[in-house]
């Protein structure tokens, strides 16, 4: 069937690098894209999203890539800090609202010091 | 800033009772939602809430699920006879207008069925 998933489960990155963190979608009919933070026993937040008419979108050291080639998406998060550890999933939704978000499986990032 | 707030925070159950997840999405949003997720594992999503009345379910919103939207402000997740695998956490979200907008969402429910 078709799913949004996330290629590592976990990524370990030094506090001030840079990190990226991939998914992989296979609903071709998706078109608007989300990512979302999600720290222990919290509900997820957003953090940037990006609709399938662009292949980036910037914000505060966060950019999101958009490859619909290939149904990749990535997002980038510049100058890591220690509150960026949290779990990351990609969601995807190709309704006009009404429809729910199908989440990926998420990336554990680690900011270490 | 607004948000959507959930309550209770914390609710255990015994198997076979009744529950009632409640949410208060942001006030001038239209959408609403209920997702759960269960531990260790991705969000699923289990329904639309638009214009009062379900706009999309997933497999998992059974007919032991429902949701209502009492008044103005909130929305409700029941479960009529809870089973031990309805044990996770359960977010609500809303979002603003019709077209592909973020969904925010609440800190969630968590659901213990015993």
């Amino acid at each position: 069937g078709e799913s949004v998933g996330l290629h590592l489960p976990t990524l370990s990155v030094q506090e001030g690098d840079n990190s990226i963190i991939n998914c992989a979608y296979s609903n071709s009919a998706s078109d608007y894209f989300i990512w979302y933070k999600q720290e222990s026993g919290k509900g997820p937040q957003f953090i940037i999203d990006i609709r399938s008419n662009m292949d980036k979108r910037q914000g505060q050291r966060v950019t999101v890539l958009l490859n619909k080639t290939v149904k990749h998406l990535s997002l980038q998060i510049a100058a890591t800090q220690p509150g960026d550890s949290a779990v990351y999933f990609c969601a995807e939704t190709s309704g006009g609202g009404a429809d729910g978000l199908t989440f990926g499986k998420g990336t554990h990032l680690i900011i270490q010091p | 800033e607004p948000e959507v707030t959930q309550t209770p925070s914390h609710q255990v159950t015994q198997m076979g009772q009744e529950v009632i997840l409640r949410c208060v999405p942001i006030s001038n949003h239209l959408y609403f939602y209920w997702y759960r997720q269960i531990l260790g594992q991705k969000v699923e999503f289990l329904v639309s809430f638009y214009n009062n009345e379900i706009s999309e379910k997933s497999e998992i919103f059974d007919d032991q699920f429902s949701v209502e939207r009492p008044d103005g402000s909130n929305f409700t997740l029941k479960i009529r006879s809870t089973k031990l695998e309805d044990s996770a956490m359960y977010f609500c979200a809303s979002s603003a207008l019709t077209l592909n907008t973020e969904a925010f969402f609440g800190q969630g429910t968590r659901l213990t069925v015993v």
